[in-house]
């Protein structure tokens, strides 16, 4: 099992570009997620799914944009890339917490994205 | 909304000494937390969570955590610290909102 998959591992932009991040799981989950990662603020979620068809913003969505046209795949656009969005992004997803399970979350290896 | 506060950026202890992290939460409805522990660039690794069954939560590599209600607290503990225990941990919340939310992390350093 692959887990959950990001693509690409490194990226370097410059300022104005456009990108996207690929995430993808193959565990059916139907909850995924997507957070960035900073020194010294831990991680922040930008945008969340519970399901195909479904977004919602988290705490700070400000330049980045997403969709979720399958279980398998929520991809994180950048529409217009500044420096303030170099960081690592964690795409993460998990299943609904019910029956004592917990809902834990499963992350990617992360994508580390430099804004020049 | 829920928030998680941990307390200490930074924390040092000897090596065989208790560990001990700190976290807080809030919640406007009994949440699901989460410890994830992340070594030097590397993601997160799950150490423990807490669905309800107990309070008091093993995990793995001896950690342990436990929820206080009225403490609004799931602190994180080892009896005795190793030299692998190097790393930064992040205590987590996720409410019937469904969003999940992390505390800025704990870095713990081993002394020898």
């Amino acid at each position: 099992n692959a887990g959950v998959t990001q693509t690409p591992k490194f990226q370097v932009l410059k300022t104005g570009q456009s990108m996207t991040l690929q995430c993808a799981q193959d565990m059916n989950h139907e909850y995924m997620s997507w957070y960035r990662q900073d020194p010294g603020m831990g991680l922040r979620l930008i945008h969340y799914s519970v399901g195909a068809g479904i977004t919602d913003q988290g705490e700070v969505p400000n330049g980045y944009n997403v969709s979720r046209s399958t279980t398998e795949d929520f991809p994180l656009r950048l529409l217009s890339a500044a420096p303030s969005q170099t960081s690592v992004y964690f795409c993460a997803s998990s299943y609904p917490p019910m029956g004592g399970r917990g809902g834990e979350l499963f992350f990617g290896e992360g994508s580390r994205l430099t804004v020049l | 909304a829920q928030s998680v506060t941990q307390l200490g950026s930074h924390v040092s202890v000897s090596e065989g000494a208790l560990v001990l992290l700190r976290c807080n939460y809030s919640s406007s409805v009994p949440p699901y937390l989460f410890w994830y522990v992340q070594y030097p660039n590397q993601g997160l690794q799950l150490l423990l969570k807490y669905t309800s069954a107990a309070t008091l939560v093993k995990g793995i590599n001896g950690f342990e955590a436990e929820f206080k209600k009225s403490e609004t607290s799931f602190h994180l503990t080892k009896p005795s610290a190793h030299m692998s225990d190097a790393a930064e941990y992040f205590c987590a919340v996720r409410a019937r909102d469904d969003k999940i939310i992390f505390g800025k992390g704990t870095r713990l350093h081993i002394l020898p």
